[in-house]
C-alpha cells in the first residue's frame, strides 16, 4: 500500500512564524499535491509539483511556497504565518498514468 | 474552469435506507470523475472513479457511481447504508496537467449522517 505521511498532526503556531509542513511519500510518485481543506470551501489546490525541483502554483498559492528537492518528500512552506492561514492541510500523490490520489492523514494547523 | 458542485451540504438518512448523493460538474472535455470519504480526522479514501466506458462504475464498500454526460452529472448511491457510512463525501473532476498528471477540483462536500 502506497503510504503518505505527514509529519505532525496537529501544529500551533504564531502570527509571523515560518512553518514547514512535510509529506513524504514511499512509493515513487511522479506527482504530489498540497490542499487547504475548510468547513464549506472543500479541498483547494494550494501548489503541485510533477517532478523533483518542479512545482506549479494551483488556485490559491497566495502567502505559500514549496520545495521538492527529493522525489519522495514535498514541503508546503508559509513563509510569515497568519491566522487566515489556520485550517486542515492534506498532502496527496498520485502516479503520472494512474489518476488515484493517495491523501495523507492531515496536519491541522492553528495560527495563534 | 473546471468546477464541482456538491448541492447538498448535510444529508441525514436511517439505517438501512437507500442513499444518494449529488455531483454535478462543469469541464469542457470528456471527464474524469471521482468519488472520495473522509472519515473524521483522516485523509480522503478514494471511493471510485470514471474514465470512460461503462456509465455505471462500482466502488468499494457498496458505492456506486452513474456518469450521465447529458445532466453534467455523476451521483453517488448505496442500496442500503450502514451507520459506518457516516462521514464527508466529495466529488473531484480531474484535468490534465502539462507535464503528466492530472489535478484534481473537489466540490465543496456532503457530510452524511445515518441514524440508527
Amino acid at each position: 500500500d502506497v503510504k503518505v505521511t505527514q509529519s505532525s498532526r496537529y501544529l500551533v503556531k504564531r502570527t509571523g512564524e515560518k512553518v514547514f509542513l512535510e509529506c513524504v511519500q514511499d512509493m515513487d510518485h511522479e506527482n504530489m499535491f498540497w490542499y487547504r481543506q475548510d468547513p464549506g470551501l472543500g479541498l483547494r489546490l494550494i501548489y503541485f509539483s510533477y517532478d523533483v525541483k518542479m512545482k506549479e502554483k494551483g488556485d490559491i498559492p497566495e502567502g505559500y511556497s514549496v520545495s521538492r528537492e527529493k522525489k519522495e518528500r514535498f514541503s508546503l512552506i508559509l513563509e510569515s504565518a497568519s491566522t487566515n492561514q489556520t485550517s486542515m492541510y492534506l498532502c496527496a500523490t498520485r502516479t503520472a498514468t494512474n489518476y488515484g490520489y493517495t491523501f495523507g492523514s492531515g496536519t491541522r494547523l492553528t495560527v495563534v | 474552469a473546471q468546477s464541482v458542485t456538491q448541492p447538498d451540504i448535510h444529508i441525514t438518512v436511517s439505517e438501512g435506507a437507500s442513499l444518494e448523493l449529488r455531483c454535478n460538474y462543469s469541464y469542457g472535455a470528456t471527464p474524469y470523475l471521482f468519488w472520495y470519504v473522509q472519515s473524521p480526522g483522516q485523509g480522503l479514501q478514494l471511493l471510485l472513479k470514471y474514465f470512460s466506458g461503462d456509465t455505471l462504475v462500482q466502488g468499494i464498500k457498496g458505492f456506486e457511481a452513474e456518469f450521465k454526460r447529458s445532466q453534467s452529472s455523476f451521483n453517488l448511491r448505496k442500496p442500503s447504508v450502514h451507520w459506518s457510512d457516516a462521514a464527508e463525501y466529495f466529488c473531484a473532476v480531474g484535468e490534465g496537467l502539462t507535464g503528466g498528471g492530472n489535478k484534481l477540483t473537489f466540490g465543496t462536500g456532503t457530510q452524511l449522517k445515518v441514524e440508527l
